[in-house]
């Protein structure tokens, strides 16, 4: 185990709605990143927080955004869902933001947008 | 632009025999290169890294990679397969000259016999 928490493991919403997905970061961790994994794909890349902002940013659109507490947890926030929406939503913690370093991932939350 | 190919979908090996995943990439600088893999309905779980120096890296349970520059490619490998060595393996690969971003393959699904 990582130690990354995320909640909720699984949940279902339909097309229009909005939906919260929060993770708790392995401790000692400052930096937290949110990858989308369709069924059959792999992860890709939604954004990075580093010290409560925003310090990278994958090919997702405005609707798709995030927060990171001083504790360093983290929201991710999608609003106006799709069906495409559809994946399982994985938050990744490290020490620092560096190209470098692994990232530690937590179970994931699973969206089914109806 | 950083991308990884990870060329089969599924890889059947009997336990015992050593086992191959294959992974090429594709970056303007210098890359780092990573292991990983997700047993069902689970999150990613590092295996290793690739960063500089020894072109053969180990990691956990067992396994190691090789780096080929020449070859631009990461093989997973282990000498003698077990069956809880079945899941889906997945190479992701960060550009010395880019962000943050992990860019993953699409996944390699490792089928263990007895």
């Amino acid at each position: 185990e990582t130690g990354v928490t995320q909640s909720p493991t699984h949940l279902i919403k339909t097309r229009g709605q909005q939906v919260t997905l929060r993770c708790s970061s392995q401790s000692g961790h400052n930096t937290v990143s949110w990858y989308q994994q369709a069924l059959g794909q792999g992860p890709q890349f939604i954004f990075q927080y580093y010290r409560e902002e925003e310090n990278g940013r994958g090919n997702f659109p405005p609707r798709f955004s995030g927060l990171q507490f001083p504790n360093y947890s983290s929201e991710l926030n999608v609003n106006a869902l799709e069906l495409d929406d559809s994946a399982l939503y994985l938050c990744a913690s490290s020490y620092v933001p560096e190209r470098t370093g692994e990232l530690f991932f937590g179970e994931g939350s699973r969206l089914t947008v109806l | 632009a950083q991308s990884v190919a990870q060329p089969e979908d599924q890889v059947n090996v009997a336990e015992g025999n050593p086992l191959t995943v294959k992974c090429t990439y594709s970056v303007s600088g210098n890359p780092y290169l990573f292991w990983y893999v997700q047993y069902p309905n689970r999150g990613l779980q590092f295996l290793l890294k690739y960063i500089t120096g020894d072109n053969l890296v180990k990691g956990s349970y067992g396994f190691e990679a090789e780096f080929n520059k020449s070859q631009t490619s990461f093989h997973l490998k282990k000498p003698s397969a077990l069956v809880s060595d079945s899941a889906l393996y997945f190479c992701a690969v960060r550009d010395s000259n880019s962000g943050y971003a992990l860019n993953f393959g699409k996944g390699t699904s490792l089928l263990v016999t007895p």
